[in-house]
């Protein structure tokens, strides 16, 4: 893959913030995408970062810093719903045309 | 527009058998994908294709065909099923271009026994 790496676990209690880290490396960057996949379910599309930054949507924004290959999913304001796994993907044009580089995913349990 | 839809939704084999699962999009998407995804892998590219007759091999492709005659419709094919083969199939599709968010389809249970 593209070397990309996010933490295994992560848990938080309700109304708390919590930040996900990704970092990867690419040879022809495009976009980073974060999807969120409840168990059970397919993963559905939450950010897309491809210039340096914060895009903030709701309670969840997403960062990127394109010169040190990392970017952070932070969500605001827990919900129990929130207790998912966060899926980090990266498009790289360098490697190969028409796909994603997915990481193995931060699973979120979120406390009462 | 029900988006991807994917064909069957469980499916239990025997070692030795084979299955065709049917992906479906109606977006007009130029690209699609299959994926299979098993507990602390995450999403492994299987095939992938970026247009009508044409796929390309991801990852993990042993084991697997796949087929693009139509442009809304990608099937994956297991000629000879394998335990190891047990997973949560998803297709995913997307537009192509310069922005490539994908699609997934519900996904497909596999056990092959």
């Amino acid at each position: 893959g593209q070397n990309i790496d996010q933490p295994t676990e992560m848990t938080a209690t309700e109304g708390a913030i919590v930040q996900i880290n990704c970092t990867y490396q690419t040879s022809g960057f495009n976009g980073l995408f974060w999807y969120q996949q409840h168990a059970g379910e397919a993963p559905t599309f939450l950010s897309y970062n491809v210039l340096d930054g914060l895009e903030e949507k709701g309670r969840f924004s997403s960062f990127l810093s394109r010169s040190k290959g990392y970017s952070y999913l932070l969500l605001k304001e827990l919900q129990m719903k929130d207790s998912a796994s966060y899926l980090c993907a990266v498009d790289d044009r360098g490697s190969t045309l028409g796909r994603l580089y997915f990481g193995r995913g931060t699973q979120l349990t979120v406390w009462p | 527009n029900a988006g991807v839809t994917q064909t069957p939704k469980f499916r239990v084999l025997k070692t030795g058998q084979s299955m065709t699962l049917l992906c479906a999009q109606d977006m007009n998407h130029e690209y699609m994908y299959w994926y299979r995804q098993d507990p602390g892998m995450g999403l492994r590219l299987i095939h992938y294709s970026v247009g009508e007759g044409t796929t390309a091999k991801g990852e993990v492709p042993d084991g697997y065909n796949v087929s693009r005659l139509k442009k809304q419709n990608f099937l994956l094919g297991l000629e000879s099923a394998a335990p190891s083969q047990t997973s949560v199939y998803f297709c995913a599709s997307s537009r192509g271009g310069s922005y490539n968010e994908q699609f997934f389809g519900p996904g497909t249970r596999l056990t092959v026994l």
